[in-house]
């Protein structure tokens, strides 16, 4: 299993640029999330989804888009990309129902640079 | 709202020595989850432990413990036998039962010296 896959590792965009981090999972769980994580606070909820076609808004969701198609895959949308989403984007899932053990298991990160 | 709080921006120790993060957090809800997560330089998050709410016994994985006081709400991390390899950040994170959502307190950045 690869576990929770995110692409790119490494993006720089400049203000007004729209992209796509992609998040993909192959452990069949219903629950995925993304973070952003600053220095000094932590990891921050943007958006949430726990299952196929239903999607809800986390901490800090302005200016982040997501949807939720399929069980495997979470893409988060920036529309127009601004500074202040300079970030290190995460993408989590975990196992839900009886099975769920609260753990959440993360992709590697992809840094994301608004210049 | 929950909040989960890590007083240590930073703790160094010695390899082969203890050291024990702190972490508290803030809840009105009786079933819940704690976890530790490590953060090498390498950036992936990876859990170190887990502590279900309900249990009272101190959660232990190999070096790793944890002294869980529930009515101080307080949930501190022990690392034995220090090892360079645990160099890292290292996160609080709080789940209740009722909701999907794991917050994270800010980070304690452990240095370990040889």
């Amino acid at each position: 299993n690869a576990g929770v896959t995110q692409t790119p590792k490494f993006q720089v965009l400049k203000t007004g640029q729209s992209m796509t981090l992609q998040c993909a999972q192959d452990m069949n769980h219903e629950y995925m999330s993304w973070y952003r994580q600053d220095p000094g606070m932590g990891l921050r909820l943007i958006h949430y989804s726990v299952g196929a076609g239903i999607t809800d808004q986390g901490e800090v969701p302005n200016g982040y888009n997501v949807s939720r198609s399929t069980t495997e895959d979470f893409p988060l949308r920036l529309l127009s990309a601004a500074p202040s989403q300079t970030s290190v984007y995460f993408c989590a899932s975990r196992k839900s129902g009886t099975q769920n053990t609260g753990e959440l298991f993360f992709g590697e990160g992809s840094r994301l640079t608004v210049l | 709202a929950q909040t989960v709080t890590q007083s240590q921006p930073e703790m160094s120790v010695q390899e082969a020595e203890t050291v024990t993060l702190s972490c508290t957090y803030d809840t009105s809800e009786s079933d819940y989850y704690l976890f530790w997560y490590k953060q090498p330089p390498s950036r992936q998050m990876i859990l170190v432990i887990r502590q279900e709410a309900y249990k009272q016994q101190n959660a232990t994985e190999n070096r790793f413990s944890v002294n869980f006081q529930k009515a101080a709400k307080s949930f501190s991390l022990k690392i034995s036998d220090s090892q360079l390899g645990d160099a890292a950040m290292y996160f609080c994170a709080y789940r209740s039962y009722n909701t999907d959502k794991l917050i994270f307190g800010t980070g304690t950045r452990l240095q370990v010296f040889p």
